[in-house]
């Protein structure tokens, strides 16, 4: 089954700084790959999304890219201001409707 | 009511008791999901809900018992439980078919503390 590897677990930027996340799948077949932000107290809620047939997405001060043929993708935030403070999950989608997700990546933004 | 809710939002119970978490979600979608969250694994697949039909069981233990009455509504049945089981239980839901967004709605979650 596919595999989904997240770095780093932990980031620590200055606001203002950008951040970035990485992550590594297995499957090759995997096709979706989103990008969720977890806030104390709450689910995973979606932030942005990428399809394999698209190098590079943007919304605002995020944007993800993925490289199909090393099997990565990853998270850029721009700008970071202290809500960007948070745990950050990649994950992939292979067959069917199961998404994989890495292990996280909890975020940290001094102000 | 919007999105996917979760009930309760905290649950103490003790060993031998009976209880269970709910999750409905108002968003129209035919796929639902039990997550569990805790600090060994940041997102351990449960279950999975196709149509109202259990597609996946990922290797849970028996004192986890999911029901899904329609595509809205599911539920998880706990009984005699260990300390270990001590977490956040997320629920999710997202669309099914063709051109669908793959997509996952998450609840709030229920945080699960087994005495």
């Amino acid at each position: 089954g596919e595999n989904v590897e997240q770095h780093p677990s932990t980031l620590s930027v200055q606001e203002g700084d950008s951040a970035v996340i990485k992550c590594t799948y297995s499957d090759s077949a995997s096709n979706y790959f989103p990008w969720y932000k977890q806030e104390l107290g709450k689910g995973p809620q979606l932030i942005i999304d990428i399809r394999s047939n698209v190098g590079e997405k943007k919304d605002q001060r995020i944007a993800v890219t993925l490289n199909k043929t090393a099997k990565h993708f990853s998270l850029h935030i721009t700008e970071t201001q202290p809500e960007d403070s948070a745990v950050y999950f990649c994950a992939a989608r292979a067959a069917g409707n199961k998404l994989t997700f890495g292990g996280g990546t909890r975020v940290l933004v001094k102000p | 009511e919007t999105g996917v809710t979760q009930t309760p939002r905290h649950l103490v119970m003790g060993m031998t008791n009976k209880k269970s978490l709910k999750c409905e979600q108002h968003l129209g979608h035919n796929a639902m999901y039990w997550y569990k969250q805790s600090a060994k694994k940041p997102l351990e697949l449960m279950f999975v809900y196709n149509f109202k039909e259990q597609t996946e069981n990922n290797s849970v233990p028996s004192r986890f018992s999911p029901e899904c009455p329609n595509s809205s509504h599911l539920f998880l049945h706990l009984h005699t439980l260990q300390p270990e089981d001590s977490a956040l239980y997320l629920c999710a839901s997202s669309q099914l078919g063709t051109g669908a967004n793959y997509g996952y709605t998450f609840g709030s979650g229920t945080r699960l503390t087994v005495v």
